[in-house]
């Protein structure tokens, strides 16, 4: 059965260090969604790809996240310079239809990258 | 206001019998699926069940079954025959429209299995 992929499953890093993930969805799903999971809350939308477009990167702390989708296969989430705050679940998702019928397209999830920042 | 509501944060059922996880929704477009997940203390959001606005019938996937009450905005999920497995956090969630990019979701139900 597909699945989507992430690494590392867990990352212990010290405030102002530099930190990475990798998703790569299910073969062949068109969008890629990267969200944040803090500990007792619902998962918060970071950014969505589409292909390797940007579609929605509305809530995606700038000065310090970035994201990409080069290949418009995998994806890597990069945090620099990591805060305290930013401990949390990091969840990829994807899903196989690109804008049409959306409200019916499923999305899929990886088992996260539980970040723990000292 | 919120998109997604659950107000349940934690729920308690025997084993074997039955329980109902409640989810009101707030939408004003008429086009709209809702979405159940199951998340284990392992982390992973396990897709359960969809329903789509225009769907007649409730939803159902072998144990788990959709209480779908559009009039009144409520998507409940109802788990039969309750496992010690079917301990975790549910989500509900819900994409509006044609183009909707925005999966939201709400702030989930713990649910804890007694044997």
């Amino acid at each position: 059965e597909a699945e989507v992929a992430q690494s590392p499953r867990y990352k212990i890093t010290e405030k102002s260090q530099a930190v990475a993930f990798w998703c790569d969805p299910i073969s062949g799903h068109a969008t890629l969604y990267w969200y944040r999971q803090i500990l007792g809350q619902g998962p918060e939308l970071l950014v969505q790809f589409q292909d390797e477009s940007v579609v929605d990167d509305s809530q995606l702390p700038k000065d310090r996240f970035s994201a990409e989708r080069l290949k418009g296969v995998d994806s890597t989430l990069k945090i620099q310079p990591a805060e305290l705050g930013d401990s949390a679940m990091y969840l990829c998702a994807s899903s196989l239809l690109a804008g049409v019928l959306a409200r019916t397209d499923t999305q899929y999830f990886g088992p996260g990258t539980r970040l723990t920042v000292l | 206001a919120q998109k997604i509501t659950q107000t349940q944060p934690g729920m308690f059922v025997q084993e074997k019998e039955a329980v109902t996880l409640d989810c009101t929704y707030d939408t004003s477009d008429p086009s709209y699926g809702l979405f159940w997940y199951k998340q284990p203390s392992s982390g992973e959001m396990i897709f359960l069940i969809y329903q789509g606005s225009y769907d007649q019938q409730n939803a159902t996937e072998g144990r788990y079954s959709l209480n779908f009450q559009k009039a009144r905005k409520s998507a409940n999920l109802v788990i039969s025959a309750s496992q010690l497995g079917d301990s975790a956090m549910y989500f509900c969630a819900m994409r509006e429209g044609f183009t909707g990019n925005q999966f939201y979701f709400g702030t989930g139900t713990s649910l804890t299995v007694i044997p």
